[in-house]
């Protein structure tokens, strides 16, 4: 079936480092979302990129879309505790007249003060 | 305020029983969704609805139900069947439009433990 992978899983950096998680999809995307879901909460929508080789920056994050439109990242420089979370990617997935999201598996972050 | 809320946040049920989780929004919006989060896992997708009483399962639907009798609120309902209830539970909705893409929202969450 149609997966999408992130990795790592977990991820674990003494705060100024830097911190990327990769997604992968099976298959074409029309879109990718971003999300943060932080600690006992919720996921919260990040960005959503749409064009193949797209980047957009919302400060000390970057991300980026693939040319095939199957994978992403997330960069971040010089993490801050306040980054801690588990981040998630969604991959739009377009089939018969209709589509759904399919979201990654996560990436935990953890920052080391 | 615009949002989704769910209740209970916490919720404590003994095995063999039903239990229904409630998900209300005011974002008017036609789609709906349902996940299940277990510790260091990513997002499951249990049902969704993207129009009035009617609704699709997801990945993971074995052992729940939903209803979809108004807009605003969709319910789940793990029952006895579920193997293995006890997760964080995630109500989530979305404007959905075949050539538009939204976010989605989702609600604070509903941690269901089963003793």
């Amino acid at each position: 079936g149609q997966q999408v992978m992130q990795i790592p899983q977990y991820q674990h950096v003494q705060e100024g480092e830097d911190f990327t998680t990769y997604c992968n999809s099976s298959t074409t995307l029309s879109n990718i979302q971003w999300y943060k879901q932080r600690p006992g909460g919720h996921p919260v929508f990040l960005i959503q990129l749409v064009k193949s080789g797209e980047v957009k920056k919302q400060k000390r994050l970057t991300f980026q879309f693939g040319e095939a439109k199957k994978n992403s990242s997330l960069h971040i420089t010089a993490t801050q505790t306040t980054d801690v979370g588990t981040y998630f990617c969604a991959g739009k997935v377009t089939t018969s007249g209709t589509y759904k999201y399919i979201f990654g598996t996560g990436t935990r972050l953890k920052v080391l003060a | 305020d615009g949002g989704i809320t769910q209740s209970p946040k916490y919720l404590f049920r003994k095995e063999g029983q039903n239990v229904t989780l409630s998900c209300e929004q005011n974002l008017n919006h036609d789609a709906m969704y349902w996940y299940r989060q277990d510790p260091g896992q990513g997002l499951r997708l249990i049902y969704y609805s993207q129009i009035v009483n009617d609704f699709q399962k997801g990945d993971i639907a074995e052992g729940y139900s939903v209803s979809r009798e108004k807009k605003e609120s969709f319910p789940l309902t793990v029952t006895s069947a579920q193997k293995n209830p006890t997760a964080f539970y995630l109500c989530a909705s979305r404007y959905w439009h075949l050539d538009e893409d939204r976010e989605t929202f989702f609600g604070q969450g509903t941690r269901l433990t089963v003793v």
